[in-house]
């Protein structure tokens, strides 16, 4: 069974400094894997997302994410904080095949100081 | 396109009432899946919907049903509500294939008094 583990739940940074949030998943098969960000009582936005194409992957707002296939890690990193990112950001794995269920991280908020 | 929509967006009741949660999909989207998010629990799977069709289920009790229409639209029901049911309910919808992303609705605040 799939499954994803966030090594944070929370990462505190301050503005202007590098963003590094951690997640790790175990996949049978390859993985679409996601980044998901929700600001405080709103819906979850995609940021990125993983398909095989590149392990490099550039999301929206300045934010990547490497795929690591030997790690089996897929960390989210911002070379710099604003203000603005505060905000919780989950990690996701789908399963490929069979009920092609979403696996949701716990979530990390991330919180960013002036 | 329109992004997915959800109604109502905050909703009041009493333990043991019944409620109902409707949730429109971008248009072209099959698949609806609805989640409950709370601080305690986190972000929890409910179920999701293909064509009509509960295609998988969360462990939440009978308590929580669904369905989905001919034109992709899906409701969700609880019934004898409990404190414990006051949450954030989250759909999303996706087009299909197995590359593609969610794409969440803003949320329904339920509160059970």
């Amino acid at each position: 069974a799939q499954s994803v583990t966030q090594l944070d739940s929370h990462v505190s940074v301050s503005e202007g400094t590098p963003v590094l949030l951690r997640c790790n998943y175990s996949s049978s098969y390859s993985p679409s894997l996601f980044w998901y960000v929700q600001h405080p009582n709103k819906g979850l936005q995609l940021l990125l997302k993983y398909t095989s194409a590149a392990t490099l992957v550039k999301g929206i707002n300045g934010f990547e994410a490497e795929f690591k296939k030997s790690e089996t890690s897929f960390h989210l990193t911002k070379p710099s904080a604003h203000m603005s990112d505060a905000a919780e950001y989950f990690c996701v794995v789908r399963e490929p095949s069979g009920t092609y269920k979403y696996i949701f991280g716990t979530g990390t908020r991330l919180k960013v100081l002036a | 396109k329109a992004g997915v929509t959800q109604t109502p967006r905050y909703l009041i009741k009493t333990r043991g009432q019944q409620v109902t949660l409707s949730c429109s999909p971008i248009s072209g989207h099959r698949s609806v899946s609805w989640y409950q998010q709370t601080p305690g629990q986190g972000l929890q799977f409910l179920f999701e919907y293909f064509s009509e069709t509960q295609r998988n289920k969360g462990n939440f009790p009978g308590r929580f049903s669904g369905r989905q229409f001919s034109n992709s639209r899906s409701e969700m029901n609880v019934s004898t509500l409990e404190l414990g049911d006051s949450a954030l309910y989250l759909c999303a919808s996706q087009s299909g294939g197995v590359y593609n992303e969610q794409f969440f609705g803003p949320g329904t605040r339920l509160t059970v008094l």
